[in-house]
C-alpha cells in the first residue's frame, strides 16, 4: 500500500538557519506529492505540490523536488524564520487510489531568535 | 471567496452518544473528503465523495461511521455509539475534481473529545 515517511521531530533551528525535512514514499501508481503545513491554531494547507518526477515545487521561499528515482520529496528553505514555526506534514495521493491523501506524521518545526 | 467551514468548532460528549459533524465546501468543488487526526494514528483518510458516484468509504474505523453528502454539496458525519478511541479532529477537505494532482483546501476542523 502507499505510505509516507518523514524525519520525526521536533526540528528546531535558529533564526535564519538553512532547513531541510526529509519525505520518502511509497505508492502503487504514479503519485502527487504535496507538502502541507498547520501553524498553531489554524487548519491545514498547501505549501508546494509537484506532480510529476523532477516538478519542483515552491512557494515561500520553501522548495521541494520530485524525485522518483530515489522516491523522495524533500522541503527546503535556505533561511527560516520565527513565523514558519509549524507542523509540516508530506503527503502523496496515488494514481491508483484516486485522489485521497496518505499523509507523513508531521514534523514539528520551532524556529528561534 | 469562503472557505471549508465546518461545524461545530469543538464537540464534547459522552461515552455511546452519536454525534454529527457538518462540513461545507468550497462553492463548485464536486470532490469531499473527511480525515481524522489523532495523536496515535496521525491524519487518516476517512471517506470521500465524489458528485454523484458512490463514496469511497474504504477509511473509516469502523460501522459506527457514517456520512452523506446531500446535493453535492453539504457534507454530515455521524459517529454512533462514540467511544473514548474516537476522539479526534475531525477533518474536511473539498477540491475542485478528482484527479490526484488536484489541491485539497481544508477546513478548520472540528474537535470531538469523547469523556
Amino acid at each position: 500500500g502507499n505510505s509516507v515517511t518523514q524525519m520525526e521531530g521536533p526540528v528546531t533551528l535558529s533564526e535564519e538557519a538553512f532547513l531541510t525535512i526529509n519525505c520518502t514514499y511509497t505508492a502503487t501508481g504514479y503519485p502527487s506529492l504535496f507538502w502541507y503545513v498547520q501553524y498553531p491554531g489554524e487548519g491545514l494547507q498547501l505549501l508546494l505540490k509537484a506532480t510529476k518526477a523532477d516538478d519542483k515545487g515552491s512557494n515561500k521561499g520553501f522548495e521541494a523536488t520530485y524525485r522518483k528515482e530515489t522516491t523522495s520529496f524533500h522541503l527546503e528553505k535556505g533561511s527560516v524564520q520565527v513565523s514558519d514555526s509549524a507542523v509540516y506534514f508530506c503527503a502523496l495521493s496515488d494514481s491508483g487510489t484516486a485522489s485521497k491523501l496518505t499523509f507523513g506524521t508531521g514534523t514539528r518545526l520551532q524556529v528561534t531568535l | 471567496g469562503a472557505g471549508v467551514s465546518q461545524s461545530p468548532s469543538n464537540k464534547v460528549t459522552e461515552k455511546g452518544k452519536d454525534v454529527e459533524l457538518r462540513c461545507d465546501p468550497i462553492s463548485g468543488h464536486t470532490a469531499l473528503y473527511w480525515y481524522r487526526q489523532s495523536l496515535g494514528q496521525g491524519l487518516e483518510f476517512l471517506i470521500y465523495f465524489q458528485g454523484n458516484s458512490a463514496p469511497d468509504k474504504s477509511g473509516l474505523p469502523s460501522d459506527r461511521f457514517s456520512a452523506e453528502r446531500t446535493g453535492g454539496s453539504v457534507s454530515t458525519l455521524t459517529i454512533q455509539r462514540t467511544q473514548q478511541e474516537d476522539s479526534a479532529v475531525y477533518l474536511c477537505a473539498s477540491s475542485p475534481g478528482q484527479n490526484w494532482g488536484d489541491t485539497q483546501y481544508f477546513g478548520p476542523g472540528t474537535r470531538l473529545t469523547v469523556l
